[in-house]
């Protein structure tokens, strides 16, 4: 059974500060997803990495994957309130077309 | 926005009724999904398909069945509800794998 997981699972941060939330996976995938999710709404898709090494950044959030390690981070930088919102990393079976969650990180930006 | 939507947003059932969620795309993708989401769970795959007529079950397909007659259209299921399937369902459709799914806005469903 696939597993993802995510830590931390609640995050409180100050304005200005950076902080990186982990996603690590149990099976072998070079696909790995970022979502976002505003309370009460649906997800919206952030990064998609495609490869060991991929890092893609948009704003003050930066995605990175090492497949070898089973591992993706989102590196939040400067810290802002319009980013209080829930996390979700996804992957994808190597079988093709499954996407599995993480349980999610809840992220609370405080002025 | 993609063109997916969801129908109901909002239902309230009693246990033991028959209950069937609507996921309706104008994007003509190949696969579509169904999710469940709970707290402290995240989003957990209930079935899929990878085309017309040909699904599969995901990590918690059990109580649920699915149908696709249509590329357009993915019903979800559930013969006999239970207030364990109370939860809020995602419908998201995909047409490879360099591309994220994309969500449906969700159908909240209330299991008494």
């Amino acid at each position: 059974e696939l597993k993802v997981e995510q830590n931390p699972l609640f995050l409180s941060m100050q304005e200005g500060k950076n902080y990186t939330i982990y996603c690590n996976y149990s099976t072998t995938s070079d696909r790995l997803y970022w979502y976002r999710q505003d309370p009460g709404k649906s997800l919206e898709s952030l990064f998609v990495l495609l490869s060991n090494g991929a890092v893609k950044q948009e704003g003050r959030l930066m995605a990175s994957l090492d497949t070898k390690a089973r591992l993706s981070t989102l590196h939040i930088t400067a810290a802002v309130h319009d980013l209080s919102a829930t996390y979700f990393c996804a992957v994808d079976t190597n079988t093709g077309n499954q996407f599995y969650f993480g349980t999610g990180t809840s992220l609370t930006v405080i002025p | 926005d993609a063109g997916i939507t969801q129908s109901p947003r909002h239902k309230v059932t009693e246990t033991g009724t028959p209950v069937t969620l609507r996921c309706h795309q104008t994007e003509n993708h190949r696969y579509m999904y169904w999710y469940r989401q709970d707290p402290g769970h995240g989003l957990r795959l209930i079935h899929y398909s990878y085309g017309v007529k040909d699904t599969d079950k995901g990590e918690v397909s059990d109580g649920y069945s699915v149908s696709r007659s249509k590329t357009e259209d993915f019903l979800l299921t559930l013969e006999s509800a239970t207030s364990s399937q109370t939860s809020v369902y995602f419908c998201a459709i995909s047409e490879s794998l360099v591309r994220s799914p994309v969500f449906g806005p969700g159908t909240r469903l209330t299991v008494l």
